[in-house]
């Protein structure tokens, strides 16, 4: 049972458009949602981050949404840049723990 | 600073071996714990600790042992490697007060 759904396994945009990538869930328990950024041969990186008391967060070029009826949430990056291309993971937590559940990535390529 | 450090970072073992994947953390986090990447599967996590002396299992134990002996160290034992068991393994790290985790730059394990 995958409670944190990434339907789009890659995703390519052309230098200079915005990306949006797209993470949905099942579990109503989950109030706390991140954005991981992993390079190949590296570890994931912290990207950005959403509590559900929210419904967007902006940092720089990168903005999180968050629909908490649609059990749905986004990352959009603009303008979307060749350094960008990387596997994105989204991930969620709920209650009290540090336990962090995660989606199967979505392969970003940003094109020159 | 450090951060998250794993060893070794590749990894060939036979069917039936033993050994420990090796963790260490240089930011007095409280929480750490590891997960594994498989192709189209995310991160999954594995095992977990709170604090010094306390563990907990996570999403896919089986065929692993963990201990907390020091807030610094968390290994990750495998005990008969199995070839189900390949895999990009990362250790991660995070501290009360953010969700956020702390990845290391991964073990690439390979049983045959």
């Amino acid at each position: 049972d995958q409670q944190v759904k990434q339907n789009s396994p890659s995703l390519s945009v052309q230098e200079g458009r915005i990306s949006i990538l797209n993470c949905d869930y099942t579990n109503s328990m989950f109030d706390y949602f991140l954005w991981y950024k992993k390079y190949p041969a590296e570890g994931p990186t912290f990207l950005i981050s959403i509590s559900s008391i929210k419904d967007k967060n902006e940092d720089g070029r990168f903005t999180v949404f968050l629909n908490k009826s649609a059990k749905h949430l986004s990352l959009h990056i603009v303008p979307s840049q060749p350094g960008d291309s990387a596997v994105y993971f989204c991930a969620a937590n709920g209650g009290s723990n540090y336990k962090l559940t995660f989606g199967k990535g979505t392969l970003l390529t940003v094109n020159p | 600073n450090a951060g998250v450090t794993q060893t070794p970072k590749f990894q060939v073992l036979k069917t039936g071996q033993s050994m420990t994947l090796q963790c260490a953390q240089d930011m007095n986090h409280e929480y750490m714990s590891w997960y594994r990447q498989d192709p189209g599967m995310g991160l999954r996590l594995i095992h977990y600790s709170v604090g010094a002396g306390i563990t907990d299992q996570g999403e896919v134990p089986n065929g692993y042992n963990v201990s907390r002996s020091t807030t610094e160290d968390f290994p990750l034992r495998l005990l008969s490697a199995a070839p189900s068991q390949t895999s990009v393994y990362f250790c991660a790290s995070s501290y009360s007060g953010t969700k956020q985790a702390f990845f290391g730059q991964g073990t690439r394990l390979t049983v045959v």
